[in-house]
């Protein structure tokens, strides 16, 4: 367990309105990845980021931004919702080569 | 586009019985390869990682890679209804550098009954 929490775990919001998530991890990893997951699409990467304000695109990024002011937290922001965004969304941190997850958040966007 | 596909399922076998899950890759260069268990409702978990060609053994998993043929897979042995789950294969992105990225198939859901 990769000391990995997410907060808020649940919320519903409105279209058009702005949403944060937030990924806290307790391992001191450097790298630091945003996916959601969808039925049908499996996990998809919408950012990640390589060190404190240093971050890059993934494949489903439009729409989305990101932050990382300390190592520890990264946080995801999704400037005007929409329905399309209703989805699970997942943090990762990378420990050696492999990928350990957080709870996840699930977001829902009416 | 760099794939990783898996057989969607369900596949169902009976408690007790071997459990063969695989996995094809497009990439031919990749080096990382791993087997996430994700439970209904949970986060992914990582089970199982291989780097070379061959047999990996964890307790009851079996990882099995193929480079020349591009396939990964995981035996679960003894197969028990706590293994019912969706397994997701991820392979590393090779083309992009040291980031780690992982790219994922769509998971091949595992019934196990009693």
């Amino acid at each position: 367990d990769a000391g990995i929490t997410q907060s808020p775990r649940h919320k519903v919001t409105e279209t058009g309105t702005p949403v944060t998530l937030r990924c806290h991890q307790t391992e001191n990893h450097r790298y630091m990845y945003w996916y959601r997951q969808d039925p049908g699409h499996g996990l998809r990467l919408i950012h990640y980021s390589y060190g404190v304000k240093d971050t890059d695109k993934g494949e489903v990024s439009d729409g989305y931004s990101v932050s990382r002011s300390k190592t520890e937290d990264f946080l995801l922001t999704l400037e005007s919702a929409t329905s399309s965004q209703t989805s699970v969304y997942f943090c990762a941190t990378r420990g050696g080569l492999a990928q350990y997850f957080g709870p996840g958040t699930r977001l829902t966007v009416l | 586009q760099k794939e990783v596909e898996q057989n969607s399922g369900p596949l169902s076998v009976p408690e007790g019985a071997i459990a063969s899950l695989n996995c094809t890759y497009s990439d031919r260069v990749s080096q990382s390869f791993f087997w996430y268990r994700q439970y209904s409702g949970k986060s992914p978990e990582l089970i199982m990682s291989i780097y070379s060609n061959g047999d990996k053994e964890d307790g009851r998993f079996t990882a099995q890679l193929n480079k020349a043929s591009q396939y990964v897979s995981l035996l679960i042995r003894d197969s028990q209804p706590s293994d019912s789950a969706t397994y997701l294969c991820a392979v590393n992105s090779v083309g992009s550098g040291n980031t780690g990225k992982l790219i994922f198939g769509q998971g091949t859901t595992l019934q196990v009954k009693p």
